[in-house]
């Protein structure tokens, strides 16, 4: 089956750094990735869906400006949350559209996740 | 908005008992899913559910939907502790963004 991998698993970083984290579909071009947040013991979030070539649409709260997104390729999106703080502590988990003509509905493929934890 | 509830929030069960999870959506959505969640893991695709009066079944665990009620549930037979797990159901609307339920904390215990 197709594979979305995210880079990297877990990140510690100080407040007021930025992080980056890639989100890369492996064996299949996705036109469209998908940024989720999960605090502990909660649901996933949408945060923002990221076309590639073109702006990301980012869910009503959330900061396009603190969580930029970059979907340079048809299997790389970039989630970069600049200027970080504790409270943006979460687990970030992409996934990935991919598109079967002949198969039927689109199908969306979960990255693994990464942890980031802001000091 | 697009609305998804669960039902039970937390749900801790003897092994070998049956029990049903809920899934409630407030707009129509032709696509139904239901994802596992271990511990610090992502999710692990269950069902997918495309049509009114759809049921799939794999194992223990078998999914339906009945799109009028605009419900779905998952019901567990003979639970059994390796079922312990958070599981969500999710919906998609017309651009394919996905909005998931509250979630259900299962719990199998011997």
């Amino acid at each position: 089956g197709a594979v979305v991998s995210q880079h990297p698993s877990w990140v510690i970083c100080k407040s007021g750094t930025s992080v980056k984290i890639e989100c890369r579909s492996l064996d299949f071009q996705a036109t469209t990735m998908f940024w989720y947040r999960q605090f502990p013991k909660q649901s996933l979030m949408l945060m923002a869906t990221s076309n590639e070539g073109s702006k990301a649409t980012y869910e009503q709260g959330v900061e396009k400006d603190k969580f930029l997104i970059n979907h340079a390729s048809l299997t790389l999106s970039t989630l970069t949350v600049t200027s970080a703080h504790p409270e943006d502590s979460s687990f970030y988990i992409c996934s990935a559209r991919a598109l079967h003509r002949d198969r039927g509905p689109d199908t969306q493929y979960f990255g693994p996740g990464t942890r980031l934890t802001v000091l | 908005e697009l609305k998804v509830e669960q039902n039970p929030l937390f749900l801790s069960m003897q092994e070998g008992k049956n029990y049903t999870i809920y899934c409630n959506y407030s707009t129509t959505s032709d696509r139904l899913y239901w994802y596992r969640q271990d511990p610090g893991k992502s999710l692990e695709s269950l069902f997918v559910l495309l049509s009114n009066g759809a049921v799939k079944q794999e194992g223990r665990l078998m999914a339906s939907l009945d799109t009028k009620a605009r419900l779905s549930t998952l019901h567990i037979t003979a639970a059994v502790h390796d079922l312990s797990a958070t599981y969500f159901c999710a919906v998609t609307n017309t651009g394919n963004q996905f909005y998931f339920g509250t979630g259900t904390s299962l719990t199998v215990i011997p």
